[in-house]
């Protein structure tokens, strides 16, 4: 069964940075595009960022581009989303996702909340 | 970036009703479109991939159409763990885009 469990979330002043974290089991981890999606508290769904499944290539939302940086280790089995110069509306619960093959979503985490306020 | 409007944002209905959900894409997106449940609380579900496959699991009740820039997600008779909120995912082209979702609410 596919697990994914994020960590590394909390409360974080304007400016600031965080690491988010996403451990990955249940599938062979190095053949799958994985993804970061967050949710801002009552409101929709925002595709954040994207890696291949060996880290070659990274894709970002605009509004994201130049402060996030997604990174993998595929031998820990973990994807990692790096937060910088991090604002209010960046405040959100972050999914760890992973693509199919088709580059939709079959399995997230739980999420991981991210608060930026002083 | 493609848009995806969804409509409508939110809906009443009954038990035993059939709803239809409709996402338009800005562009064509071929059949790179899915379409998710999510209840509060919980991450989204996905219930229908390639515009029209239902997932392994979820009830025959729900089913998908559409392809290129119109797509529909319809319920044939609205079960009481079915009032909550359903998105549609574009992932033809990046930045993957979602609809701004329909809660679904009951009557």
């Amino acid at each position: 069964e596919v697990e994914l469990v994020e960590s590394g979330g909390g409360l974080v002043p304007p400016g600031g940075s965080l690491r988010l974290s996403c451990a990955a089991s249940g599938f062979t981890f190095s053949s799958f595009t994985m993804a970061w999606v967050r949710q801002t508290p009552g409101k929709g769904l925002e595709w954040v960022a994207a890696i291949t499944d060996r880290g070659r290539d990274t894709h970002y939302a605009d509004s994201v581009l130049g402060r996030f940086t997604i990174s993998r280790d595929n031998s820990k089995g973990t994807v990692y989303l790096r937060l910088n110069s991090l604002r209010a509306e960046d405040t959100a619960l972050y999914y760890c996702a992973k693509e199919t093959w088709i580059h939709d979503f079959d399995s997230w985490g739980q999420g991981a909340l991210v608060t930026v306020s002083s | 970036d493609i848009q995806m409007t969804q409509s409508p944002s939110s809906l009443s209905a009954s038990i035993g009703d059939r709803v239809t959900i409709t996402c338009r894409a800005s562009q064509g997106i071929r059949n790179d479109l899915a379409w998710y449940q999510q209840r509060p609380g919980t991450a989204p579900k996905r219930l229908i991939y390639a515009a029209s496959t239902l997932q392994s699991g979820v009830p025959s009740r729900f089913s998908g159409g559409g392809s290129g820039t119109e797509f529909t997600l319809t319920i044939s008779s609205l079960q009481p763990e079915d009032f909550t909120t359903y998105y549609c995912l574009q992932h033809n082209r990046y930045p993957w885009t979602f609809g701004q979702g329909t809660r679904v609410d009951i009557k």
